[in-house]
């Protein structure tokens, strides 16, 4: 079974500085690695996502995220936060050997919150 | 917009009642997926459908049930409603390869 942590519930960090969230991932296969990004009362926006190739993914609105195969991580960070990035952020995994047609599961999400 | 719609955006009922919630994918993307957000809650993934058939079930109730149509468009059903069942209840479609997922904007259900 494939499944996701994202360890904490909330990342508090002031703007300008840079950010981390956390994510690791178990899945059988090659792991397919996706973040997503939440504002109040809306969907989930895609963000970025791992699927071969290069460690550090660079994705919207200035977020990159590298993917650490034997950490089983892939945490999601930006250079300098501003306080607009303040939502909600999910992981999620696909387990690659069987591709778009597999679950895509997600982690519990973390509450980014940036101050200034 | 993610080309993924939902209908209705809100929806308030009684306990007891069943509703329908519709999801139609992006053109051409085969996988539909429903997931529940409840409040303060991470997604709970309910099921999945690829190209008209059941691929994968998640933590998806007996009362619950949903299908996905020749047109690709999908419907969860969701019936003997009790006051747990208020949430957010979101559609995703993906198209081939190994891409990412698309969501609607949600279907909000308010259980009296």
């Amino acid at each position: 079974a494939q499944s996701v942590a994202q360890p904490e519930d909330q990342v508090n960090v002031a703007e300008g500085n840079p950010l981390t969230v956390k994510c690791t991932y178990s899945v059988s296969g090659n792991p397919y690695l996706f973040w997503y990004v939440q504002y109040p009362n809306r969907g989930l926006q895609f963000l970025l996502k791992y699927i071969t190739g290069d460690n550090l993914v660079k994705g919207s609105y200035g977020f990159e995220a590298e993917f650490n195969k034997s950490q089983t991580s892939f945490h999601l960070k930006k250079p300098s936060a501003l306080v607009s990035d303040s939502a909600l952020y999910f992981c999620a995994v696909r387990d690659g050997a069987t591709g778009t047609a597999s679950k895509l599961t997600f982690g519990t999400g973390t509450r980014l919150q940036v101050t200034l | 917009d993610s080309g993924v719609t939902q209908t209705p955006k809100h929806l308030i009922t009684a306990t007891g009642q069943r509703v329908t919630l519709r999801c139609s994918p992006r053109s051409g993307d085969l996988s539909v997926y429903w997931y529940q957000q409840s409040l303060d809650q991470g997604l709970q993934f309910l099921i999945q459908y690829y190209n008209g058939e059941e691929r994968a079930k998640g933590n998806i109730l007996e009362r619950f049930s949903a299908q996905q149509f020749p047109d690709l468009h999908s419907e969860l059903n969701l019936s003997s409603l009790e006051l747990g069942d208020s949430a957010l209840y979101f559609c995703a479609s993906s198209g081939s390869g190994n891409t990412e997922a698309f969501f609607g904007q949600g279907t909000r259900l308010t259980v009296v």
